[in-house]
């Protein structure tokens, strides 16, 4: 069975360019869920979704934003990229509202590089 | 709002001791708990969780942990490590009735030398 996947899995970009970074969830989950992992930190919550709606936002700036495909998979988008979004972005999905309990299944991430 | 600490940033060991990893949390209402593990360039893997029931939670690779509710903690155990066990290891909190979003501490690398 296919896991969470996540394109590219590597990416290096510049200043003031823009990225997209894919998920794809585990077949049958409904929830997907973007973590920022900068090296040596634990994963920041960026957003998660639902049924193609925002169930939540964490404490990042408007650059960052995504949305969910009626297939369930997921796109997350930062404009503007500084130095400090080098990250592991993280997507991972779960299954739906009714037996969440918040166990996630994760993706191994796209490594983003801004120079 | 949830938050969780993991009170050791390093933690190495010899192979074949015991060996635990703390973790405390906050929160204000009933939780869940998790602990996961991340090797080198990959993703984070589920390793055990708490959820109900019986305090003493058992997972994969022969980690164990205990949930404390008295003193808010979920400590992960293992009587003996091998090399392989060398990684991130990372504690989350959910919070039951909430959003189910998970957060998670910074991370405790366990490091197993021979």
């Amino acid at each position: 069975d296919a896991g969470v996947t996540q394109s590219p899995t590597h990416l290096i970009k510049t200043r003031g360019q823009h990225v997209t970074l894919r998920c794809s969830p585990i077949s049958g989950h409904k929830s997907v869920s973007w973590y920022q992992q900068v090296l040596g930190q634990g994963p920041q919550f960026i957003f998660q979704y639902y049924e193609k709606e925002e169930r939540g936002r964490g404490n990042f700036p408007d650059r960052f934003s995504a949305r969910q495909f009626p297939n369930y998979s997921s796109e997350l988008n930062v404009n503007a990229l500084l130095l400090g979004d080098s990250a592991l972005y993280l997507c991972a999905s779960s299954l739906d509202a009714g037996g969440n309990t918040g166990e996630l299944f994760f993706g191994e991430g796209s490594r983003l590089t801004v120079l | 709002a949830q938050s969780v600490t993991q009170l050791d940033s390093q933690v190495p060991v010899f192979e074949e001791a015991p060996v635990e990893l703390r973790c405390n949390y906050s929160s204000s209402v009933s939780v869940y708990l998790f602990w996961y593990v991340q090797y080198p360039n990959q993703g984070l893997q589920l390793l055990l969780k708490y959820l109900s029931g019986s305090t003493l939670v058992k997972g994969i690779n022969g980690f164990e942990a205990e949930f404390n509710k008295s003193q808010t903690s979920f400590h992960l155990r293992k009587p003996s490590v091998h090399i392989s066990d060398t990684a991130e290891y990372f504690c989350a909190v959910s919070e039951y009735g909430g959003s189910y979003i998970p957060t998670f501490g910074r991370g405790t690398s366990l490091i197993v030398h021979p």
